[in-house]
């Protein structure tokens, strides 16, 4: 079955805290994954693709093959970081992307 | 310039009535895709569509008709709309990979 979870609705964390925001997913095949966020009642935007191994504003992911997972995080959390993050897997050959249930990030001051 | 645009933004109508929403990509993708974004802000794939011809199709009521009149547009046309059909639904486009999406439609169903 291909699915991705993230097991987190919320993380809060304070201003200049370390954040990890967890992503497990499975599937058969070779996976592609990705992050996207959605900051506050805007359009998903991509922030990371595996493949690509850099970083966006100050964020990282590494695939674990070995662990199915692929964790978003970032060493100081910023206030603007505060927004919707969503793990993606790319599932099959029509390049259907299968989103987990998404992990709303506040960061306070 | 906007990449993928939808049209409305915010559409509030009555149960049972029939609407549309519209998208545009400027990106030159070959492939579209419908998703629906419900109140608990879960993702999921309605209907994809490569150069004009459907290719994902999600369990998804026959209320819903996709329609790409060219590989620049894909519609979306809700018969009967339902109080569940109410979410923000995103068009977006790709090349392979990865995808870009539209800034959403939200709709209320009344």
């Amino acid at each position: 079955a291909q699915r991705v979870t993230q097991p987190e609705k919320l993380l809060s964390v304070f201003k200049g805290a370390p954040v990890e925001l967890k992503c497990n997913y499975s599937y058969s095949g070779s996976p592609e994954l990705f992050w996207y966020v959605q900051y506050s009642r805007q359009r998903l935007q991509l922030l990371l693709r595996h493949i690509s191994r850099e970083s966006i504003k100050g964020f990282t992911a590494d695939l674990n093959k070995g662990e199915t997972s692929f964790h978003l995080k970032k060493p100081f959390a910023q206030e603007e970081d505060s927004a919707m993050y969503y793990c993606a897997l790319r599932a099959g050959g029509y390049n259907k992307l299968i989103f987990g249930a998404g992990t709303r990030l506040a960061v306070h001051p | 310039d906007t990449a993928v645009s939808q049209t409305p933004k915010y559409l509030v109508t009555q149960m049972g009535n029939d609407k549309s929403i519209k998208c545009e990509q400027n990106l030159g993708h070959d492939t579209m895709y419908w998703y629906k974004q419900d109140s608990k802000k879960f993702l999921k794939i309605m209907f994809s569509y490569n150069n004009k011809e459907l290719i994902i199709n999600e369990t998804v009521p026959n209320r819903f008709s996709p329609k790409s009149p060219d590989k620049a547009h894909l519609n979306l046309h809700i018969n009967s709309l339902e109080l569940g059909d109410s979410a923000v639904y995103f068009c977006a486009s790709s090349q392979g990979s990865p995808q870009y999406f539209g800034p959403g439609t939200r709709l209320l169903v009344l």
